[in-house]
């Protein structure tokens, strides 16, 4: 299984919402991203995830918070986002120590 | 700083044609490159890598990328182009420790018919 899956695809919420993007792989990886992507850019950082600890987080505002419950689980908890947060957000995992990243389909995210 | 710059904006071929997609970087020890492709509204695909060797790597879908100290490139070449070729074509460079990857800017590969 070389696969790391994303839910939900889409996702639309109001700016008063809480809501929570989910990632799991399954290839052993001990290393976990979340990156965002903006239309027609390429993927930018947010955070890390290395041994289920959180190890980069690139000032990412407040109201996005990563959570990795197991070495196969990240989740990414939204609240009070603006309308400039919509983006596509991909979920990624590697060894610890390459740089080589397996990504997500992501998450389509429109904040209304 | 490690960065990474993708000159080309768009590029446009024809199908059956050659192709190649220009990386060059800038890192103070050996990187480790990556090309990696994405199809509107998907994630992106890894499609070869660079850690070390042989420095004519192959990849999947019949691509290929030559690693050039010198020059401190890393481009893409693909001997003959297919329509489903059609995607955003991302150049990254890692250390290999840090987990970080940059990526260049991108580089949209059209294909006429």
């Amino acid at each position: 299984d070389t696969e790391v899956t994303q839910t939900p695809k889409h996702l639309v919420m109001g700016m008063t919402n809480k809501k929570s993007l989910k990632c799991e792989q399954h290839m052993g990886h001990r290393a976990m991203y979340w990156y965002k992507q903006k239309a027609k850019k390429p993927p930018e950082l947010m955070f890390v995830y290395s041994y289920e600890k959180l190890s980069i987080n690139e000032s990412v505002p407040s109201r996005f918070s990563p959570e990795c419950p197991n070495s196969s689980l990240l989740n990414l908890h939204l609240h009070a986002l603006q309308p400039e947060d919509s983006a596509l957000y991909l979920c990624a995992s590697s060894h610890q120590g390459q740089g080589e990243a397996f990504f997500g389909q992501g998450t389509r995210l429109t904040v209304v | 700083a490690q960065s990474v710059t993708q000159p080309d904006i768009h590029i446009t071929v024809s199908e059956g044609a050659s192709l190649e997609l220009r990386c060059n970087y800038s890192y103070g020890a050996t990187p480790y490159l990556f090309w990696y492709v994405q199809s509107p509204g998907q994630g992106l695909q890894l499609l070869l890598k660079y850690f070390s060797g042989d420095t004519l790597v192959q990849g999947i879908k019949g691509f290929e990328a030559e690693f050039k100290r010198s020059q401190s490139s890393f481009n893409l070449r693909k001997p003959s182009v297919h329509w489903s070729d059609a995607a955003e074509y991302f150049c990254a460079v890692g250390d290999g420790s840090s987990y970080k990857l940059i990526f260049g800017s991108g580089t949209r590969l059209l294909v006429r018919p």
